[in-house]
C-alpha cells in the first residue's frame, strides 16, 4: 500500500524556519518525482514545488523561490521541505504528493503556522 | 505561468443529476497534463481523471474528462451524496504546475 506521512509542521514565528519530511513507503521512492501543494485555511490548493527522481530538476513557485528549497533523500525514502524566512501567508496545510500521471497519492498533510 | 480559471464557483445539484465544471487555461495545455482533483472537507484531495480524461484507480465510471487546449470539462454523471465537495482542476505540464480555485458542488 502506498503510503506518504508528512511531519515537521506546526508553530513558528514570522522569519523563521521549519523543515518538513515526507516519508515514503509501498512503492520504488526513486521512480518517481514528488511535490509540495499547500492549502492556507479556508482556501484552495497552490502548487509550490516539484522535484524528479534523481534532483536533477526543480521547480518552485514564485510565491516560495528563494525562501523554500526541496530535496530529496532516496535512501531514505524522504522528501524534505526546507522553508526559511516564513511569513504570515505561509500559513497552510502542506501536502507531499507523488506525481504519475497527476497527483496520484498524498499525504495527509503537516500544518505550518506561522505567527 | 498558466492561470486557471474555473466555473462556476458553486454548483448546487440533487443526488441523480449530472454535474459539469469548466477549468478554461489561460494558454493551451497539453491534454497530456490535465488533472482533476475532488476534496472534501479536513481531507487530501484525490486524483479523479488524469491526462484529460483518464480515471484514476478505483475512480468511477460515473466521472468523466474531456476537453483539449484551453477548454477543459469534468462531468459527474448521476451524483451520489459522497460526490458532493470541492473540485480542482490542475496543469502539470509547464512549471509552475498550476491549480484553478475550485468548484464546489453542494446540494
Amino acid at each position: 500500500e502506498v503510503q506518504l506521512v508528512e511531519s515537521g509542521g506546526g508553530l513558528v514565528q514570522p522569519g523563521g524556519s521549519l523543515r518538513l519530511s515526507c516519508v515514503a513507503s509501498g512503492f520504488i521512492f526513486s521512480s518517481y518525482e514528488m511535490t509540495w501543494v499547500r492549502q492556507a485555511p479556508g482556501k484552495g490548493l497552490e502548487w509550490i514545488s516539484f522535484i524528479s527522481s534523481y534532483s536533477h530538476t526543480i521547480y518552485y513557485a514564485d510565491s516560495v523561490k528563494g525562501r523554500f528549497t526541496i530535496s530529496r533523500d532516496n535512501a531514505k525514502n524522504s522528501l524534505y521541505l526546507q522553508m526559511n524566512s516564513l511569513r504570515a501567508e505561509d500559513t497552510a496545510v502542506y501536502y507531499c504528493a507523488r506525481l504519475l500521471g497527476g497527483l496520484d497519492y498524498w499525504g495527509q498533510g503537516t500544518p505550518v503556522t506561522v505567527s | 505561468e498558466i492561470v486557471l480559471t474555473q466555473s462556476p464557483g458553486t454548483l448546487s445539484l440533487s443526488p441523480g443529476e449530472r454535474a459539469t465544471l469548466s477549468c478554461r487555461a489561460s494558454q493551451s495545455v497539453s491534454s497530456t497534463y490535465l488533472a482533476w482533483y475532488q476534496q472534501k472537507p479536513g481531507q487530501a484531495p484525490r486524483l479523479l481523471i488524469y491526462a484529460t480524461s483518464s480515471r484514476a484507480t478505483g475512480i468511477p465510471d460515473r466521472f468523466s474528462g474531456g476537453g483539449s487546449g484551453t477548454d477543459f470539462t469534468l462531468t459527474i454523471n448521476r451524483l451520489e451524496p459522497e460526490d458532493f465537495a470541492v473540485f480542482y482542476c490542475q496543469q502539470y505540464g509547464t512549471p509552475p504546475f498550476t491549480f484553478g480555485p475550485g468548484t464546489k458542488v453542494d446540494i
